[in-house]
């Protein structure tokens, strides 16, 4: 059963700790993107990984950090920093982008982190 | 100007109407354009993908793509109560050579049945 897989579902957070949101896919695709959602908004971009062991900043990556270990792993670490987490977090994995053309992007379900 | 706008709606339509969603963007190089489909509190669903200038059907839903106005579209056909979701256009800023998506804030559609 192929597909993108996040968790926790859910993750309460007390103000002044990191926490780790776990991303999966097993659909050998080489890209990988973190996406936040406030309510009402649309996504904005967090990091995206082309390959393994890369990575780029996105739109909002203050606050944020993400490794590329493996293939099929990307996780975010929301740190202490991050001064308005509470929001829900999208990952997405697509094939490689080429320089002219795009492949479609896919969502896990979403981890929706709240700060306490 | 934001890069992908849409109107936030709530769009409401009766019940096997046609439903007309619409994007405009600022990268007037972009090449990709995306429609998805998301339901309250669930994460986004692809339902189209649209690279030329023209129309490109897939069931009930078309797109349109003008990329001299700089407009893309969505069209639902017979609009069913279960279509009633935020709709997210999203795009490829060719201008800043991010390989990542850009996304608009989303269209409410409600379904009247």
């Amino acid at each position: 059963d192929g597909g993108i897989t996040q968790s926790p579902k859910y993750l309460f957070r007390k103000e002044g700790q990191n926490v780790t949101l776990s991303c999966e896919q097993n659909l050998n695709h080489d890209a990988m993107y973190w996406y936040r959602q406030d309510p009402g908004q649309g996504l904005r971009l967090i990091y995206y990984s082309q390959i393994v062991n890369d990575f780029q900043k996105g739109d909002i990556a203050e606050g944020y950090s993400v490794s590329r270990e493996k293939k099929e792993s990307f996780p975010l670490t929301v740190t202490s920093a991050q001064k308005n987490p509470t929001a829900f977090y999208l990952c997405a994995s697509s094939e490689r982008q080429g320089v002219s053309s795009y492949n479609e992007q896919f969502f896990g379900p979403g981890t929706r982190l709240t700060v306490l | 100007q934001k890069e992908v706008e849409q109107n936030s709606g709530p769009l409401s339509v009766p019940e096997g109407a046609i439903a007309s969603l619409n994007c405009t963007y600022s990268d007037r190089v972009s090449q990709s354009f995306f429609w998805y489909r998301q339901y309250s509190g669930k994460s986004p669903e692809l339902i189209m993908s649209i690279y030329s200038n023209g129309d490109k059907e897939d069931g009930r839903f078309t797109a349109q793509l003008n990329k001299a106005s700089q407009y893309v579209s969505l069209l639902i056909r017979d609009s069913q109560p279960s279509d009633s979701a935020t709709y997210l256009c999203a795009v490829i800023p060719m201008d800043t050579g991010r390989r990542a998506l850009t996304f608009g804030s989303g269209t409410r559609l409600q379904v009247q049945p």
